[in-house]
């Protein structure tokens, strides 16, 4: 099983460009999730799916589309990036998404993204 | 008032010493917790969930406290390879998906 994956590792990319963050999971998690991490601000929930064909908006999810495309995966769209969305990015899954204590999130290895 | 408040450290301890780590919370009705458990770089790892009894796993002890609105980590004989940063999360908003993370606290365990 390789958990949660993440495609590209790294992107640097100029003001006003697009570009799509992929995620995909192989543990038949049902819910996914995409965050956001900033220096001293912790991770902050940007978008998520609870299941299949669902996505709701999380805590900070202007700027950002999400398209859940299947159970196994949950992308991530900037449509005209900006500065201020220079961060690392982590997408996470969990079976149920109840938040119940028993509902680990499993995160991927992150992508560091520049805004120049 | 942050959501989930945590010292950001660096806790700079020796080798076997003994450290804990607090984090407060704003919602009393928040019902479950967790630490993860974050190594430079990387991705943030379950360390261990937080039940309100206290619970145990092997040298780390994780505890709620309701009255005040706090969770407590507890590592006893620290290892170098417990250097890491140390996240609390809650379900501060009730809302079962939206985990809320604090800022994380940094620990550096020296020879």
């Amino acid at each position: 099983n390789a958990g949660v994956t993440q495609t590209p590792k790294f992107q640097v990319l100029k003001t006003g460009q697009s570009m799509t963050l992929q995620c995909a999971q192989d543990m038949n998690h049902n819910s996914m999730y995409w965050y956001r991490q900033d220096p001293g601000m912790g991770l902050r929930l940007i978008y998520y799916s609870a299941s299949e064909g669902t996505t709701d908006k999380g805590e900070v999810p202007n700027g950002y589309n999400v398209s859940r495309l299947n159970k196994r995966e949950f992308s991530l769209r900037l449509e005209s990036a900006a500065p201020s969305q220079t961060s690392v990015y982590f997408c996470a899954s969990s079976l149920s998404g109840s938040g119940m204590s028993t509902d680990t999130q499993y995160f991927g290895p992150g992508t560091r993204l520049t805004v120049l | 008032r942050k959501e989930v408040e945590q010292d950001p450290g660096p806790f700079n301890v020796p080798e076997g010493a003994t450290v804990a780590f607090n984090c407060t919370y704003s919602n009393s009705a928040s019902q479950s917790f967790f630490w993860y458990r974050q190594d430079c770089r990387k991705e943030p790892k379950l360390l261990m969930s937080v039940y309100s009894s206290g619970n145990e796993d092997g040298r780390f002890t994780a505890q709620l406290n309701r009255a005040s609105q706090y969770i407590s980590l507890l590592i006893r004989d620290s290892k170098l390879s417990d250097s890491a940063t140390y996240l609390c999360v809650g379900d501060v908003n009730n809302a079962g998906n939206m985990l809320t993370f604090g800022g994380g606290t940094r620990l550096m365990v020296k020879p």
